[in-house]
């Protein structure tokens, strides 16, 4: 079975500084997809950054980008430079062979003005 | 093009009745995926749907169910409703290939079972 667990239920952050926020996973596949998912307040569910996992470079999406450990089976999300819009559910997610897309439970992240 | 369109939004019903929810997914996208999202248990697979066939299934009893039409639209049926079936459920459509590709979800419909 494939699973996710993310062990910050909250986070805060100041506007314009940096967060991190952690993911950790586990599953026997070999060949599998790592993602974190963005879930506004009221409003759907998007796609944020996504790994593969024999890629050994970190993926980077403009302010946010990934550390990806997979000895440890670590995947961490940092935003830089926040902003107020990125206040949100973060989820992050695990696909591996031809299981389905597994979640963890979400961190809510607040960004202060 | 237009997203992944639920409906109805938002619904109420009373224990022991019945639900049907509905989504539309991109054109061209041939699986749809529903999850049920609570504060408790965050977001649960229920069932993914590629062209007309139930390709997996999560850990739910009986009385949910789904099905996919030719046209990839996607309804899901909850039957016989209980107080803990309260919850957003979304739907997610892709193109399918597994090959790590992106879900796109709709906004959900809120169910409110009293």
């Amino acid at each position: 079975a494939q699973t996710v667990t993310q062990s910050q239920p909250e986070m805060s952050v100041q506007e314009a500084e940096t967060v991190t926020l952690s993911c950790t996973y586990d599953t026997s596949e070999s060949d599998y997809y790592l993602f974190w998912y963005k879930q506004p307040p009221s409003r759907q569910m998007i796609l944020v950054i996504r790994q593969e996992a024999y890629k050994q470079q970190n993926a980077t999406e403009n302010r946010f980008s990934v550390n990806f450990q997979k000895a440890a089976k670590s995947f961490s999300l940092k935003i830089s430079d926040s902003q107020l819009g990125d206040a949100a559910m973060y989820f992050c997610a695990l696909q591996g062979g031809s299981e389905k897309l597994v979640f963890g439970k979400g961190t809510k992240l607040t960004v202060n003005p | 093009k237009a997203g992944v369109t639920q409906t109805p939004r938002y619904l109420i019903k009373t224990r022991g009745q019945q639900v049907t929810l509905s989504c539309s997914p991109i054109s061209g996208h041939r699986s749809v995926s529903w999850y049920q999202q609570t504060p408790g248990q965050g977001l649960q697979f229920l069932f993914e749907y590629f062209s007309e066939t139930q390709r997996n299934k999560g850990n739910f009893p009986g009385r949910f169910s789904g099905r996919q039409f030719s046209n990839s639209r996607s309804e899901m049926n909850v039957s016989t409703l209980e107080l803990g079936d309260s919850a957003l459920y979304l739907c997610a459509s892709s193109l399918g290939d597994r090959d790590g590709g992106e879900l796109f979800f709709g906004e959900g419909s809120r169910l409110t079972v009293l």
